[in-house]
């Protein structure tokens, strides 16, 4: 079993569609959790960071973590096609030398159609 | 603000040739990470380097080794490479502070090895 698994889609919605994207993990000593956004040929772009359990929230976009079920999530309001890119999260145990290790799902790619 | 820089952007190699990337992180930031990404195994972590000292080292073989200079810029090397090695190799600085771990990521530099 990986340590964190992401169901890599493709994923296509309408525009103004409401999208959840998911990851779950294995390893409980996770406490740093990250959404990204990587377009083709691009890095990732860092979208939400979030510490520990509970929700976040910025514009559109909407993570929750529940580590008692190690299962995050990043919602999408009012998608564009704008949006359209692969998402990855990663996490990190953020302990003294482990803090620069991120540990990344393969990403799913989202296409939102106008 | 400028972000993290790569250099170069795109590299073809042959079989057997050694390689030098290079990145420099956003200015302030004293850790710097790197990862190689491809489509089978997505985003895996190799090294970080914070103060010139590798601090965290991911599973990868002696041929991938990487160095970071006293203006936190840093170079990672390849020797000896192979078809497989072929990816897209992207840094991440951070500013590495107590408990901080949002990291932002380069463009990449894209390796062919042919």
């Amino acid at each position: 079993q990986k340590e964190v698994e992401q169901d890599p889609g493709p994923l296509s919605v309408p525009e103004g569609a409401i999208v959840s994207l998911n990851c779950t993990y294995s390893n409980s000593a996770f406490q740093y959790f990250m959404w990204y956004r990587q377009y083709s040929r691009k890095g990732p772009e860092l979208l939400m960071y979030t510490y520990s359990s509970g929700n976040k929230e910025d514009g559109r976009f909407t993570a929750q973590v529940d580590k008692s079920s190690k299962y995050i999530s990043l919602f999408i309001r009012d998608s564009q096609p704008s949006d359209s890119a692969t998402y990855l999260c990663a996490m990190s145990e953020g302990n003294g030398g482990s803090q620069g290790n991120l540990i990344f799902g393969k990403g799913t790619k989202l296409s939102v159609k106008p | 603000k400028a972000g993290v820089t790569q250099t170069p952007r795109y590299l073809i190699k042959t079989r057997g040739q050694q390689v030098t990337l290079s990145c420099s992180p956003i200015s302030g930031h004293r850790s710097v990470s790197w990862y190689q990404q491809t489509p089978g195994q997505g985003l895996q972590f190799l090294f970080e380097y914070f103060s010139e000292t590798q601090r965290n080292k991911g599973n990868f073989p002696g041929r991938f080794s990487g160095r970071q200079f006293s203006n936190s810029r840093s170079e990672m090397n390849v020797s000896t490479l192979e078809l497989g090695d072929s990816a897209l190799y992207l840094c991440a600085s951070r500013t590495a502070g107590r408990g901080d771990t949002e990291a932002f990521f380069g463009q990449g530099t894209r390796l062919t090895v042919v």
